[in-house]
């Protein structure tokens, strides 16, 4: 069935420095792959998308790749600062008629002062 | 314009009971999604309603079912609850059911005892 791997579930790194964090999908009509932020008791927040027609994109500091030969995403926040810690989530759909999101399991992401 | 509100914030119920939580869309939305995020993990996706029709569903059992309304708000209605069901569930609002962003509301914690 549909899956979304995402990898790591913890990731600790020193205000400054990049975070990436990746995904992997099963279903090869997958064509829309959104990452949403989720702080501790709040709703999720899309914080970038990509469609399949492109590889990159970028909105300041952060970036997300993907691969779909290797049915791989991947999110790049670069210079990172204490309010980025949160719960990053990818995910992935058909973006057909019936729109479901299929979410990866999460990675808790802890940015050090 | 007003985002996804939902309500009740938080609700406790015993096995067996059974419970509606219910979403109002963001304006000129008509398409809503429900999940179910358990502690810890990525939100799940149950079904869609788009125009007033169940436009999608995950592997979810029949006593999870919905309704949507005219105004294109949506109710989300378990039955013979079980210990299991304790999660956040999650309502989220898109323009349209063909890929357009979905945009989540705060959630109701349901816990069953």
């Amino acid at each position: 069935g549909e899956n979304v791997e995402q990898h790591p579930s913890t990731l600790s790194v020193q205000e400054g420095d990049s975070a990436v964090i990746k995904c992997t999908y099963s279903d090869s009509a997958s064509n829309y792959f959104p990452w949403y932020k989720q702080e501790l008791g709040k709703r999720p927040q899309l914080i970038i998308d990509i469609r399949s027609n492109v590889g990159e994109k970028k909105d300041q500091r952060i970036a997300v790749t993907l691969n779909k030969t290797a049915k791989h995403f991947s999110l790049h926040i670069t210079e990172t600062q204490p309010e980025d810690s949160a719960v990053y989530f990818c995910a992935a759909s058909r973006g057909d008629s019936s729109y479901k999101l299929i979410f990866g399991s999460g990675t808790r992401l802890l940015v050090r002062p | 314009e007003t985002g996804v509100t939902q309500s009740p914030t938080h609700l406790i119920k015993t096995r067996g009971q059974q419970v509606t939580l219910r979403c109002s869309s963001q304006s000129g939305h008509n398409t809503v999604s429900w999940y179910q995020q358990a502690l810890g993990q990525g939100p799940q996706f149950i079904f869609q309603y788009y125009r007033e029709e169940e436009n999608g569903r995950g592997n979810f059992p029949p006593r999870f079912s919905g309704l949507q309304f005219p105004n294109y708000s949506s109710e989300l209605n378990v039955n013979a609850l079980e210990l299991d069901d304790s999660a956040l569930y999650l309502c989220a609002s898109s323009l349209d059911a063909s890929g357009s962003e979905q945009f989540f509301g705060p959630g109701t914690r349901l816990t069953v005892l």
